[in-house]
């Protein structure tokens, strides 16, 4: 398996645009988490799915964030408006399920607001 | 919420010295204590997990500690190498079958020759 993959890698977009990032995860997986790490606070958990469903999106900001699981292959988080402070690199994390499994990493994407 | 602190923020090693990092977390009911390691430009991989009901595990050079009753865990890295160079962070899993992880701040370890 290629494992968690996220695109893009990198975005740079304009303050206002609407952001999209992608995620696909591990097949099989049954969990998958958003995070946003940056400087001042670290890796924080933003929203969490299992079997498609959201089940903890107090992490999420604000209502300019909102995420989707249409099907065990993919998620979305948008953000829209984009903001400068919403600059950070948001990572996709996938596990086996609920419970004490390991959760697998993407690469992160980068996002930059300017 | 559960609230994780990590220590030292930095750290500064000699290769082949020893490097231990601490963390404790608030919640009693946190049974699971994963430790992630970063390298620049991708995301975190675990490297060694500790589960509540055990107190201390070991894969080669890596080892962990826990003391539930004073709700702390470390990690220990033995004979460390530049390639241990990297951002580690620790992370707690609440109980209650959620699968939340409150990570650490994370400390940046610097391996020098």
């Amino acid at each position: 398996d290629a494992g968690v993959i996220q695109s893009p890698r990198h975005e740079v977009t304009e303050m206002g645009q609407e952001v999209t990032l992608r995620c696909k995860p591990i097949s099989g997986h049954n969990s998958l988490f958003w995070y946003r790490q940056t400087m001042m606070r670290g890796l924080e958990l933003l929203i969490y799915f299992n079997n498609n469903v959201p089940i903890d999106d107090s992490g999420m900001p604000e209502d300019r964030f909102s995420a989707k699981m249409p099907n065990a292959s993919f998620s979305t988080l948008k953000i829209q408006p984009s903001e400068p402070r919403d600059s950070a690199v948001y990572f996709c994390a996938s596990s086996l399920g609920l419970g004490n499994t390991e959760a697998f990493f993407g690469q992160g994407t980068r996002l930059t607001v300017v | 919420g559960e609230n994780v602190e990590q220590h030292p923020s930095t750290l500064s090693v000699q290769e082949g010295d020893s490097a231990v990092i601490k963390c404790t977390y608030s919640d009693s009911a946190s049974n699971y204590f994963p430790w992630y390691k970063q390298e620049l430009g991708k995301g975190p991989q675990l490297i060694i997990d500790i589960r509540s009901n055990v107190g201390e595990k070991k894969d080669q050079r890596i080892a962990v500690t826990l003391n539930k009753t004073a709700k702390h865990f470390s990690l220990h890295i033995t004979e460390t190498q530049p390639e241990d160079s990297a951002v580690y962070f620790c992370a707690a899993r609440g109980g209650g079958g959620g699968n939340k992880l409150t990570f650490g701040t994370g400390t940046q370890l610097k391996v020098e020759l």
